[in-house]
């Protein structure tokens, strides 16, 4: 089965700043990778995803990158605000179906 | 917007006493998932009814079961809570050919 690792585990940066999470993934025939939030308590969800016919995918202060060759993708928040705090899940599967998730990275920025 | 409800939202249960979640969803999804959730870790699949077909995942424990009626409606039935059990439970739906996954809010399940 596909195994997704997530680093780092913890990330802090001052407000302003630009955070990266990356992730690697193991099976060459995941195709869908999705990046989800999940604030304290609430349900995850989904702030942007990447299929992978395409290399790169923004939107406003979220960016998502993809090499299929080196199997890994990264998300990149930038001009990180206090609403951005919270646990980013990245998760790889074969189409869309059975999504499997990486270990989570707790991003705190600091004001 | 609460398209995949989940059913109570917080659920307290006593160690050894049979326990059920409810999951519904208003999508017409023909996927729908279990997962498990433990403080800061990842959702664990614990298993996924694709149409009428379950599927279990191979360390899903048996002491968890799951029933999907119909295209609606699926539940989680845990035999004999664990005090390991305690967690939150996610639902999350999805239909093949259309990328994404909705969650439910989730249950958190205390055992007592």
């Amino acid at each position: 089965g596909e195994n997704v690792e997530q680093h780092p585990s913890t990330l802090s940066v001052q407000e302003g700043d630009s955070a990266v999470i990356k992730c690697t993934y193991s099976d060459s025939a995941s195709n869908y990778f999705p990046w989800y939030k999940q604030e304290l308590g609430k349900r995850p969800q989904l702030i942007i995803d990447i299929r992978s016919n395409v290399g790169e995918k923004k939107d406003q202060r979220i960016a998502v990158t993809l090499n299929k060759t080196a199997k890994h993708f990264s998300l990149h928040i930038t001009e990180t605000q206090p609403e951005d705090s919270a646990v980013y899940f990245c998760a790889a599967s074969e189409n869309d179906y059975k999504l499997s998730f990486g270990a989570g990275t707790t991003v705190t920025v600091r004001a | 917007d609460a398209m995949v409800i989940q059913n109570p939202r917080y659920q307290v249960t006593q160690f050894g006493k049979p326990v059920t979640l409810s999951c519904s969803q208003t999508l017409n999804h023909n996927v729908m998932y279990w997962y498990q959730q433990k403080s800061s870790q990842a959702p664990k699949l614990l298993f996924h009814y694709y149409d009428k077909d379950f599927n279990n995942e191979a360390d899903t424990p048996d002491n968890f079961q799951s029933r999907r009626p119909n295209t609606s409606f699926c539940f989680l039935d845990i035999r004999s809570p664990g005090l390991g059990d305690a967690a939150m439970y996610l639902c999350a739906t999805s239909r093949v050919g259309q990328y994404g996954y909705t969650f439910g809010s989730g249950t958190r399940l205390t055992v007592v």
